[in-house]
């Protein structure tokens, strides 16, 4: 069965840059989720979008923004890298509430 | 607001020996419930979750877990581990008001020989 793809798996990006991460929902799944867990941590909740509109923020900082286009694709987008970005962002798409994971992008920032 | 707490941060056990990993939650609304798997290095695979119906569930890899609503619990449980069940182990909570996962803070499970 198709799960959810996310794009690049790693990403290595300095300070002060901007590094785009992409997700590809399940087919007709319609609810879009993005995470943030730091290095032995829970997962915390930052954005989710349902048909393409913002359903719901957690704690996404001002300088992170996302946005779901017309092929359910999700990318998520973030300014100004400090070093405490450096994170495992996952993105999990759901239909009717049970969310399924993808395998997650490291983001390391030096 | 919605909150989940897992009390023990890691659980030692001997192969082949139960366990019972416990999770609490808090909701004012109707829940949905879930039991999360993360191997060292890896994403989120649901183990199995709660929706609505029998209060036992069943997943993956032998584990089962039991809804009770009365103590607002959802434990999650294996009669007998192996070496491979390793792994970090998250609860969460879903409410459709919130519309996103709540995850409590995982518990290690450290299953040795």
């Amino acid at each position: 069965a198709a799960g959810v793809i996310q794009s690049p798996r790693h990403l290595i990006k300095e300070k002060r840059e901007t590094a785009t991460l992409k997700c590809y929902p399940i087919p007709r799944h319609d609810t879009v989720y993005w995470y943030q867990q730091g290095p032995g941590q829970d997962p915390q909740f930052l954005i989710s979008f349902y048909e393409k509109m913002q359903s719901d923020k957690g704690s996404i900082p001002d300088r992170f923004s996302a946005q779901q286009f017309s092929d359910y694709h999700s990318e998520l987008n973030m300014s100004s890298l400090e070093l405490g970005d450096s994170a495992l962002y996952f993105c999990a798409s759901s239909l009717r509430g049970e969310q399924y994971f993808g395998p997650g992008t490291r983001l390391t920032v030096t | 607001a919605q909150s989940v707490t897992q009390l023990d941060s890691q659980v030692p056990v001997f192969e082949e020996a139960p366990v019972e990993l416990r999770c609490n939650y808090s909701s004012s609304v109707s829940v949905y419930l879930f039991w999360y798997v993360q191997y060292p290095n890896q994403g989120l695979q649901l183990l199995l979750k709660y929706l609505s119906g029998s209060t036992l569930v069943k997943g993956i890899n032998g584990f089962e877990a039991e809804f009770n609503k009365s103590q607002t619990s959802f434990h999650l449980r294996k009669p007998s581990v192996h070496i491979s069940d390793t792994a970090e182990y998250f609860c969460a909570v879903y409410t459709g008001t919130a519309s996103k996962l709540t995850f409590g803070t995982g518990t290690r499970l450290q299953v040795t020989l």
